[in-house]
């Protein structure tokens, strides 16, 4: 199957900080990538929503000039987290609709492996 | 608003069987996904109904009846590694995932 990964998997940062996380489609070519916060014990919050070459699409509640979004290329996707405070620590998962064959489907999320992010 | 209901823990013993149920109520529906995340993981997919009926896969099968916004995911020969939380996401009219909340599931020996 597709595979999708990210990087940093862990980061501890002091607050006031900021933390870019990059999301990679590494076997397919991915249109739309969706960023994804969880908190302890609690489902998926879908954050946004990244397109390649255009902007991204914020949920509502979600500040768009702290989490700022990057979709520059058909496998990378970049969560900026611009002054991060302690109530950011959280873990941000990225996902992508994939399929064999190079082009995306809506058959199936692919989920990156996770970041962790504390902020002191 | 959009809605989606599942147990929030279950207990099981090794080697049974045990039912995961959701209901959901969607603008639309698009797809109903069910995914397993262990602790501090990504979830991982398991399975994708989109017609009512069954699916079975091993041993996980996903049942779904879009009639009454309903669908389980049976385990069988449960294995300790199957202690994990169990994700249930439907896909509504604008192709958008609507997360529950998971469902724990604990397995004892």
């Amino acid at each position: 199957g597709a595979v999708v990964s990210q990087h940093p998997s862990r980061v501890i940062c002091k607050s006031g900080t900021s933390v870019k996380i990059e999301c990679r489609s590494l076997d397919f070519q991915a249109t739309t990538m969706f960023w994804y916060r969880q908190f302890p014990k609690q489902s998926l919050m879908l954050m946004a929503t990244s397109n390649e070459g255009s902007k991204a699409t914020y949920e509502q509640g979600v500040e768009k000039d702290k989490f700022l979004i990057n979709h520059a290329s058909l496998t990378l996707s970049t969560l900026t987290v611009t002054s991060a405070h302690p109530e950011d620590s959280s873990f941000y998962i990225c996902s992508a609709p994939g399929t064999s064959g190079g082009y995306s489907s809506y058959n199936e999320q692919f989920f990156g492996p996770g970041t962790r992010l504390t902020v002191l | 608003g959009q809605n989606i209901d599942q147990p929030t823990e279950m207990t099981a013993t090794e080697g049974a069987i045990v039912q995961i149920n959701c209901t959901y109520q969607t603008s639309g529906f698009n797809g109903l996904f069910w995914y397993q995340q262990h602790a501090g993981e990504a979830p991982t997919f398991l399975s994708y109904n989109v017609l009512d009926g069954l699916e079975e896969k091993g041993r996980f099968s996903s049942f779904l009846s879009r009639s009454k916004g309903y669908s389980y995911l049976l385990l069988k020969e449960l294995q300790m590694k199957d202690s994990a939380s169990y994700l249930c996401a439907v896909r509504d009219s604008n192709y958008q995932l609507i997360w529950g909340a998971g469902t724990k599931l604990i397995i004892k020996p």
